[in-house]
């Protein structure tokens, strides 16, 4: 099974900066690779698939880069809404799998 | 797009089964290439995918142990919708659970969240 660790756990962030989050799997997936932001107590909302692809209604400074097994997603300037527990998902092996989840929280 | 609609109880007593619903609008239960699915979040264990049913068969997630054996997810053509029901419930259960569809295998559409307590 594919095992998929993201990193940092925690990141600290000032409204305005860059974040700049890691998700690493044990073994490639291609680009079937999926970024989720969810906020507690809301449902969680697709916002990158295919590594690099801003789904519906994602702002411009979400950007997902990385293929086989080093993927990162960057959120350029970061808005009071972005704050969030953002999870990376590979679904090129079954079964899928999610990392652990990073919590962006403000500095 | 596809819209899900949840329903079920809030609280349910220890020993007994939680049950909750997924409408489908904008697609169908009973399409071979959609994923449908549920998950949970609770402040101990974080997002928790729970399991699928998929063009007729079902996938329940080993990793999360604590539900293994007592879980069941199944679709209701007649009503484009499924379901949830996860038996001998405990405090332990208490969480947000979500429905969500999955398309080459992305979740790309949620429904709006259950929060399920369990308690006397």
């Amino acid at each position: 099974e594919i095992v998929m660790t993201q990193s940092p756990a925690t990141l600290s962030v000032s409204p305005g900066e860059r974040a700049t989050l890691s998700c690493r799997a044990s073994q490639s997936v291609s680009s079937k690779l999926a970024w989720y932001q969810h906020k507690p107590g809301q449902a969680p909302r697709l916002v990158i698939y295919g590594a690099s692809t801003r789904a519906t209604g994602i702002p411009a400074r979400f950007s997902g880069s990385g293929s086989g097994t080093e993927f990162t997603l960057t959120i350029s300037s970061l808005q009071s809404e972005d704050f969030a527990v953002y999870y990376c998902q590979q679904s090129n092996a079954w079964p899928w799998a999610f990392g652990q989840g990073t919590k962006v929280e403000i500095k | 797009q596809v819209q899900l609609q949840q329903s079920g109880p809030g609280l349910v007593k220890p020993s007994q089964t939680l049950s909750l619903t997924c409408a489908i609008s904008g697609d169908s239960v009973s399409r071979n290439d959609t994923a449908w699915n549920w998950f949970r979040e609770s402040p101990s264990r974080g997002l928790e995918w729970l399991g699928w049913t998929y063009s007729g068969s079902k996938y329940y997630n080993d990793h999360v142990r604590s539900v293994k054996s007592r879980i069941t997810i199944n679709p209701d053509t007649s009503k484009n919708q499924f379901s949830l029901q996860l038996n001998s419930v405990t405090p332990d259960d208490t969480a947000i659970y979500y429905c969500a569809a999955a398309r080459g295998g992305t979740f790309a559409s949620w429904g709006q969240g259950t929060l399920v307590t369990v308690s006397s």
